[in-house]
């Protein structure tokens, strides 16, 4: 079975662009989950989707932004880029709630400059 | 929340088991105890998860006391593959949030 997929695998923006980061969830999971990881840190929660809906958000400014699709599937759009964004950000998904087992796909390496 | 506290590092030898202990005081009722892998730029790894006394997968085991204050990660006969860092996470299902981790290495 597929793991969770995100794309692009690498992305480098500059401050002031936008930009929109992709996840597919292993099939049959209706919870979506976005982190943001910067070097030598453990995740941050971001933002939570259970069955196209917001069910959490973390400590994360308003420039930070995503949705859920009908098919599961989720993005994660960041406004007004920062230097401060450059991390790895990770999608995981969840068949439960995002307290459950939750499976991490690859992340997408944002380098802003 | 329940804050954790884990080592920052340990070191381990091939074949030995090793332990990891995660302090959560402030545990509340409803919240899991769950662990996870992360090898350099990759994503974590669901290790295992529980909420009292004993749980064991292929994998690991994951002790917890009757206070549930603290659990004990236990690797079995760890490789050199099994250097990475090691992340406890305590909360309910609406919130569970990763510490800095415990970085584990393994020595020939």
């Amino acid at each position: 079975d597929a793991g969770v997929t995100q794309s692009p695998t690498h992305l480098i923006k500059t401050r002031g662009q936008q930009v929109t980061l992709r996840c597919s969830p292993i099939s049959g999971h209706k919870s979506v989950s976005w982190y943001q990881q910067v070097l030598g840190q453990g995740p941050q929660f971001i933002f939570q989707y259970y069955e196209k809906e917001e069910r959490g958000r973390g400590n994360f400014p308003d420039r930070f932004s995503a949705r859920q699709f009908p098919n599961y599937s989720s993005e994660l759009n960041v406004n007004a880029l920062l230097l401060g964004d450059s991390a790895l950000y990770l999608c995981a998904s969840s068949f439960w709630d995002r307290g459950r087992e939750q499976y991490f796909g690859p992340g997408t390496r944002l380098t802003v400059t | 929340l329940a804050k954790t506290t884990q080592p920052i590092s340990m070191d381990s030898y091939e074949g030995q088991e090793v332990n990891i202990t995660c302090s959560h005081n402030n545990i509340a009722t409803n919240d899991y105890i769950t662990w996870y892998q992360q090898f350099p730029s990759q994503g974590p790894r669901f290790i295992i998860q529980g909420y009292k006394t004993k749980v064991t997968n292929e994998v690991a085991s994951l002790f917890i006391p009757a206070d549930r204050k603290s659990s004990t990660l236990s690797l079995p006969r760890v490789s050199l593959s099994d250097t990475a860092v090691y992340y406890c996470l305590v909360g309910d299902e609406d919130d569970m949030r990763f510490g800095a981790g415990t970085r584990l290495t393994v020595k020939p």
